[in-house]
């Protein structure tokens, strides 16, 4: 069974709000990470998280890790329609994925 | 950031041919790479990993026989798809973890394979 698991599976926000999407997993892990895909391409990396680490900041994204938990959220802030794509976290630990959040931002 | 490669982007066949896809690191040596394959509106659902120099590890339903990976370098792995099948009709993703010491962290993903089998 995959490790990741993102909810919600779909996520319509309009532009300039933000997007929150969380992911939890089974094990204990090393780091995390998270990717987009936009429909019919590969993935992109965008961040990856430390498992010693609680917060972390790139740009617009905004991503915690709470061990304690398993869980992760990616925060989006003041989205854009080029957000719209597929969001996807991994584990180090394997790097089976979840079904992914699906945003999709209106202009 | 690293860059993975996949050849050949588009392929389409005729039932009962076999198709080989390339997946290549390009800026970086990759002691790991993993195949996946996604149907459409669906995840990522992870094929093999793939370590250079040994035989791929193949997830539980996946026919061995019939995708056949080789990881004959540290820059190059490739998966066959055998005597292919319409069923066998999706989007193959590669993705690779550079290998050097400290560095392993990340997985960086090819563009993908769409393969149409008729």
């Amino acid at each position: 069974s995959q490790q990741g698991e993102e909810d919600p599976q779909a996520l319509s926000i309009q532009e300039g709000e933000n997007a929150t999407m969380n992911c939890s997993y089974k094990t204990s892990i090393n780091n995390l990470q998270w990717y987009r895909q936009n429909s019919g391409r590969g993935l992109v990396h965008l961040i990856l998280i430390r498992s010693n680490e609680r917060e972390k900041h790139s740009g617009r994204l905004r991503v915690t890790l709470d061990t304690s938990k398993k869980s992760s959220s990616l925060l989006i802030t003041a989205s854009r329609a080029a957000d719209t794509a597929s969001y996807f976290c991994a584990t180090d630990y394997d790097m089976r994925f979840g079904a992914g959040t699906r945003l999709t931002v209106k202009p | 950031g690293a860059v993975v490669s996949q050849h050949p982007s588009w392929v389409i066949c005729k039932s009962g041919t076999s198709v080989k896809i390339e997946c290549r690191s390009l800026d970086f040596q990759a002691t790991t790479m993993f195949w996946y394959r996604q149907f459409p509106k669906q995840s990522l659902m992870l094929m093999a990993t793939s370590n250079e120099g040994s035989k791929a590890t193949y997830e539980q339903g996946v026919e061995k026989d019939k995708f056949l990976i080789n990881h004959a370098s540290l820059t190059l792995s490739t998966l066959t798809v055998t005597s292919a099948h319409p069923e066998d009709s999706s989007f193959y993703i590669c993705s690779a973890r550079d290998g050097l010491a400290g560095n392993q962290e990340t997985q960086y993903f090819g563009p993908g394979t769409r393969l149409l089998v008729l």
